[in-house]
């Protein structure tokens, strides 16, 4: 029973080209974040939302944009993607911020041509 | 700024020996430290945690110590088998925030 589900997992895009990320949630959780996993590397957070609360990192790139419709969905909007966007994006939630546990979705696998 | 540091980054041990990952943090205002597995091609998936008013904590073939004095917290894998395989990330909370910060990860590999 998938608890954070990640659509799709695959995605293939061309430079430039506008591509979106879903992100949804079974877990009822108030926090969702977008992490951005290079291979070999640690994940590296590009947001989270603490329900409606929207916090940025200092570094993630104007390039990135993230909404939050509703609690069981978050969406990652890559505007113009360079092949440095390659990557796996991976969505996290938890229940009330590091009061519990982040459970991670399965990822989707950016590739950027 | 906060930093995790973990070592080593890669492990290998033949099947049935244990497996020890070691991680070091700075702030020492961190009071949340999980440990992930991450499989090839999937997403981080959650194994064990520890706060910061526990010492050790053991799920059957793992556990985590925490020495809050020293700043470093270990798992420790016994009876490895070789779906153990997997990069390992640690983690620690970032204080006042809902955020933690990541290790470097370890790729174990459990020789049959």
């Amino acid at each position: 029973d998938a608890m954070v589900i990640q659509n799709p997992r695959y995605q293939v895009t061309q430079f430039g080209k506008p591509v979106t990320l879903s992100c949804s949630q079974t877990l009822n959780h108030n926090v969702m974040y977008w992490y951005q996993q290079k291979s070999s590397q640690a994940p590296k957070l590009l947001f989270h939302y603490y329900d409606k609360d929207f916090n940025n990192e200092a570094d993630t790139p104007d390039n990135f944009q993230s909404r939050r419709p509703n609690t069981s969905f978050c969406f990652l909007d890559i505007r113009s993607p360079g092949l440095g966007d390659a990557a796996m994006y991976l969505c996290a939630t938890s229940r009330a911020g590091l009061r519990d546990t982040q459970y991670f979705g399965p990822g989707t696998r950016l590739t950027v041509l | 700024g906060e930093n995790v540091e973990q070592h080593p980054s890669t492990l290998s041990v033949q099947e049935g020996d244990s497996a020890v990952i070691k991680c070091t943090y700075s702030d020492s205002a961190s009071n949340y430290f999980p440990w992930y597995k991450q499989e090839l091609g999937k997403g981080p998936q959650l194994i064990i945690d520890i706060r910061s008013n526990v010492g050790e904590k053991k799920d059957q073939r793992i556990a985590v110590t925490l020495n809050k004095t020293a700043k470093h917290f270990s798992l420790h894998i016994t009876e490895t088998q070789p779906e153990d395989s997997a990069v390992y990330f640690c983690a620690a909370s970032i204080r006042d925030t809902d955020k933690l910060i990541f290790g470097t990860g370890t790729r174990l590999q459990v020789f049959p």
